[in-house]
C-alpha cells in the first residue's frame, strides 16, 4: 500500500531534550515535506525537499531541522524543543507525475512540558 | 506575497450543495488543490486544477478557478454527513513549496 509513514504518533516530552521524528514514504516521491498545524492557523511548512540532499526552509523553519540522505526517508530533529512547538505535525511527499499533490502521512502529536 | 484564505465555518443540510470558497494571492500557482480533513486523521487530497484551467469536475466535486479574481470554489452536490469535515485549498509554485489556506469546516445536519 502506497502510504506516509511518520513516527510516532504522539509524543510528551520536556523543555530541551532532543527528539526526532521519523518520516518514510515507499512511493519513491522526490518531494518531502514537513509541516505543523496549529488551531486557527492551518498548515505551515517548516521544511521541504526537492530530492536527496536537498532541502529548503518552509514558512517556519525555525527550531527545526531535517535531512535528506536517502529519497525514502525525511525525519524532523527538534534539537532544544520548547513549548511553543507543541504541535501536531504532518510528513508529506509527491512527485511531479502527482502534479505535485502531496500525500500525507497520519500525523505526530507533540507536547512539550 | 503567496497568501491562501478561507472563511472558517460553513453549515448546510444533508442533501443541499455546499460551496467552499478560497481566494489566493501568488498569480503564478501552477496547481490549487482541495484536502480534505476528518477529525484524527492526515489530510486526504480530493481533487486539484491546473492554473490553465476554468472548472473540473470529478463525481460529486466541481473546482472552479477564477484566475482574474485569483478565485478557487469547490462545490460538493448533495452533501451527505460523511461529508463533514475540514477541507483546506492549497496552491503551489511547482516546487516542494505548497501552501495552505486556514481551512473551513464543514458541518452537515440531518
Amino acid at each position: 500500500e502506497a502510504q506516509v509513514t511518520q513516527n510516532p504518533r504522539y509524543l510528551i516530552t520536556v523543555t530541551g531534550k532532543k527528539l526526532t521524528v521519523t518520516c518514510s514514504q515507499n512511493m519513491n516521491h522526490e518531494y518531502m515535506s514537513w509541516y505543523r498545524q496549529d488551531p486557527g492557523l492551518g498548515l505551515r511548512q517548516i521544511y521541504y525537499s526537492m530530492n536527496v540532499e536537498v532541502t529548503d526552509k518552509g514558512d517556519v523553519p525555525e527550531g527545526y531541522k531535517v535531512s535528506r540522505k536517502e529519497k525514502r526517508n525525511f525525519p524532523l530533529i527538534l534539537e532544544s524543543p520548547s513549548p511553543n512547538q507543541t504541535s501536531l505535525y504532518f510528513c508529506a511527499s509527491s512527485s511531479p507525475e502527482d502534479s505535485y499533490g502531496y500525500t500525507f502521512g497520519s500525523g505526530t502529536r507533540l507536547t512539550v512540558v | 506575497g503567496e497568501d491562501v484564505e478561507q472563511s472558517l465555518f460553513l453549515s448546510v443540510r444533508e442533501g443541499d450543495s455546499s460551496v467552499i470558497n478560497c481566494t489566493y494571492t501568488d498569480s503564478s500557482s501552477t496547481y490549487l488543490y482541495w484536502y480534505k480533513q476528518e477529525p484524527g486523521a492526515g489530510l486526504q487530497l480530493l481533487t486539484y486544477i491546473f492554473s490553465n484551467m476554468d472548472m473540473k469536475q470529478d463525481q460529486r466535486l466541481t473546482v472552479l478557478l477564477n484566475k482574474k479574481d485569483k478565485h478557487l470554489s469547490l462545490r460538493i452536490a448533495d452533501t451527505q454527513t460523511g461529508d463533514s469535515a475540514i477541507y483546506f485549498c492549497a496552491e503551489t509554485l511547482g516546487g516542494g513549496k505548497l501552501i495552505f489556506g486556514q481551512g473551513t469546516e464543514l458541518s452537515v445536519k440531518p
